[in-house]
């Protein structure tokens, strides 16, 4: 059973507009999460993260948003570029373990 | 300061066949992990090490091995290929002093099993 879910697996925005990602956990311990991103033929590459004491954290146009008694977190894109076109990848850890991660989104910025 | 870097990119095996990935990171890193991605199913963690001479399992282990004799490489072996390694594979690295969750991963590897 996927402790991470992603349950969009793309979503398309124009450019300038927000993007909203989304992911969904069940494990109660995950006291740490993360988003990566990847573009075709390469690695994931860390973005953002959030501990769990915090409900946002925002680093430049990109903004975390935790939400602990939903256990959501969605991560907000503002504004979207084109460059920005790639899989997001939803990641959550406990206690410093080992990463468990979501199934992905893929997000096209239309020009 | 190539980062982590895999080798193979692309590799075609028959059923049977056997094969070793070879993972290298010039950072320094404690600890390094093994990936496999299939779609829809995100990355899944196959093995890790926390230091040199150290090896765990992860998530999906079976029909895997690694080893850890030099800190900058890391190994995966795949003894007898299945159709079901399948995959992409990617190795990542992080570092004790920082954040364990922040790795860096290579540009992975492409395996196809006939």
């Amino acid at each position: 059973d996927q402790q991470v879910k992603q349950n969009s697996p793309s979503l398309s925005v124009q450019e300038g507009r927000i993007s909203i990602l989304n992911c969904d956990y069940t494990n109660s311990m995950f006291d740490y999460f993360l988003w990566y991103k990847k573009y075709p033929a390469e690695g994931p590459t860390f973005l953002i993260s959030i501990s769990s004491i915090k409900d946002k954290n925002e680093d430049g146009r990109f903004t975390v948003f935790l939400n602990k008694s939903a256990k959501h977190l969605s991560l907000h894109i503002v504004p979207s570029q084109p460059g920005d076109s790639a899989v997001y990848f939803c990641a959550a850890s406990s206690a410093g373990n080992m990463l468990t991660f979501g199934g992905g989104t893929r997000l096209m910025v239309k020009p | 300061n190539a980062g982590v870097t895999q080798t193979p990119k692309f590799r075609v095996l028959k059923t049977g066949q056997s094969m070793t990935l070879l993972c290298a990171q010039d950072m320094n890193h404690e600890y390094m992990y093994w990936y496999r991605q299939d779609p829809g199913m995100g990355l899944r963690l196959i093995h890790y090490s926390v230091g040199e001479g150290t090896t765990a399992k992860g998530e999906v282990p079976d029909g895997y091995n690694v080893s850890r004799l030099k800190k900058q490489n890391f190994l995966l072996g795949l003894e007898s290929a299945a159709p079901s390694q399948t995959s992409v594979y990617f190795c990542a690295s992080s570092s004790r002093q920082g954040h364990l969750w922040e790795q860096y991963f290579g540009p992975g590897t492409r395996l196809t099993v006939t």
